[in-house]
């Protein structure tokens, strides 16, 4: 069974900065690509950034770019999201989502439970 | 950027009727890039439909996607009380942007 376990969420302040990790398991994590998807509070679902199954090719929303690294240690099925510069609207639940194949132009098949990040001073 | 806007923001509806949601996009897209997407309360996203009108894995046939160009429509046929939850259609293309979502409610 495919299953991915978001952590690292917590309280932070404005300016400040946290990294997100997803771990992986049953599947060979190097043939897929990830994602990072969001949801504000009471909100909708917002895309954040996708990286390709081998690391090569990543991509980001507007919101975060510049202020947002997304990479992955294929090594140990982990997949990371590394925030600075934290803004209160960055504050939301952040899902790990599993992309159909190696490159990021896929349907996300499946995804965390997520981890929740608050950004407030 | 693709832009998705889905109709209605909310469907009241009651249990074993037909539910028809829309998501228009701002520009032709490919439909093999759009998908589906459920969310219940308090749970992650769950896959639902991709190309436009594939189901996923383990979703029931009740569930059906239609649509081209700009205009897609996913529909259940018959509401059951499990189904009562927001969808959100997806393009998954040049870029991986989400409608604002349709919330499915009992009427």
């Amino acid at each position: 069974e495919v299953q991915l376990v978001e952590s690292g969420g917590s309280l932070v302040q404005p300016g400040g900065s946290l990294t997100l990790s997803c771990a992986a398991s049953g599947i060979i994590f190097f043939s897929y690509a990830m994602n990072w998807v969001r949801q504000a509070p009471g909100k909708g679902l917002e895309w954040v950034s996708a990286i390709s199954g081998g690391g090569e090719s990543t991509d980001y929303a507007d919101s975060v770019k510049g202020r947002f690294t997304i990479s992955r240690d294929n090594s140990k099925n982990t997949l990371y999201l590394h925030m600075n510069s934290l803004r209160a609207e960055d504050t939301a639940v952040y899902y790990c989502a599993k992309s159909r194949a190696v490159n990021y132009y896929y349907y996300m098949d499946v995804w965390g439970g997520g981890t929740k990040v608050t950004v407030s001073s | 950027e693709v832009v998705l806007t889905q109709s209605p923001d909310t469907l009241s509806l009651s249990p074993g009727e037909r539910a028809t949601l829309s998501c228009r996009a701002s520009q032709s897209v490919n439909s093999n890039y759009l998908g589906w997407y459920q969310q219940k309360p308090g749970q992650a996203p769950r896959l639902l439909i991709y190309g436009a009108s594939s189901r996923a894995t383990g979703i029931p046939d009740r569930f059906s996607g239609s649509g081209s160009g700009t205009d897609f429509t996913l529909t259940i046929s018959r509401l059951e009380p499990e189904d009562f939850a927001v969808y959100y259609c997806q393009f998954y293309g040049s870029s991986r942007t989400f409608g604002q979502g349709t919330k499915v409610e009992i009427k």
